[in-house]
């Protein structure tokens, strides 16, 4: 079965430090989907970010980056010179695209709390 | 613009009383979800739907029944027998897997 782990409960930085969330995944399918999610405090998921498993570059999307390896099964999410509006839950997610047929939703890992201060 | 929207917002229940959550999706997507948050922990699946009249349990089903009666509706009922509703509800929608999920706003749902 499939399992997303997010070992870092909580994250507090100061505002401009950057930041790196961790998240490690397992899968038995060849083909899968990866997904970073953003939880601000309103409750709304907020999609940031969908790689598949072929594709292992490296991704930067203003002040956000992510690393995929696939030797590791790591996606890892990294915040440039953070800012107070990053706070947040952010959540990695698996979507297996053989198992189930390929519409089974979304594993989630718990989630980290990124606290920004000021 | 094309969404899915949850209806209440908040809700409250009674011990005792069964619910129904509204979700209702505009994206012509063909899978809807429904997934539970806790304090602390991540999303978990609740049902799933991949066409009309049909849907899956998911990894937490036990008290709650799901019906996709239309492509653009998946309600879902929080029965008497879920001992803990207290929660954080999401339902989802997606045109096929790993091409994009889409979530709603949510309905907080606390027990009285």
């Amino acid at each position: 079965a499939q399992k997303v782990t997010q070992a870092q409960t909580e994250i507090s930085v100061v505002e401009k430090e950057d930041v790196t969330l961790d998240c490690v995944y397992e899968t038995r399918d060849t083909t899968y989907y990866l997904f970073w999610y953003k939880q601000p405090p309103s409750g709304e998921l907020v999609f940031l970010i969908r790689r598949n498993s072929f594709d292992e570059q490296n991704e930067i999307s203003g002040r956000y980056s992510w690393n995929f390896q696939k030797s590791t099964s790591s996606f890892n999410f990294t915040i440039t010179a953070s800012q107070v509006v990053d706070s947040a839950v952010y959540f990695c997610a698996l979507s297996e695209a053989m198992t189930g047929g390929g519409a089974d939703g979304l594993t989630f890992g718990k989630g980290t709390h990124l606290i920004i201060q000021p | 613009d094309g969404g899915i929207t949850q209806s209440p917002k908040y809700l409250f229940r009674k011990e005792g009383q069964n619910v129904t959550l509204s979700c209702e999706q505009n994206l012509n997507h063909d899978a809807m979800y429904w997934y539970r948050q806790d304090p602390g922990q991540g999303l978990r699946l609740i049902y799933y739907s991949q066409i009309v009249n049909d849907f899956q349990k998911g990894d937490i089903a036990e008290g709650y029944s799901v019906s996709r009666e239309k492509k653009e509706s998946f309600p879902l009922t929080v029965t008497s027998a879920q001992k803990n509703p207290t929660a954080f509800y999401l339902c989802a929608s997606s045109r096929f897997a790993g091409y994009g999920y889409t979530f709603g706003s949510g309905t907080r749902l606390t027990v009285v």
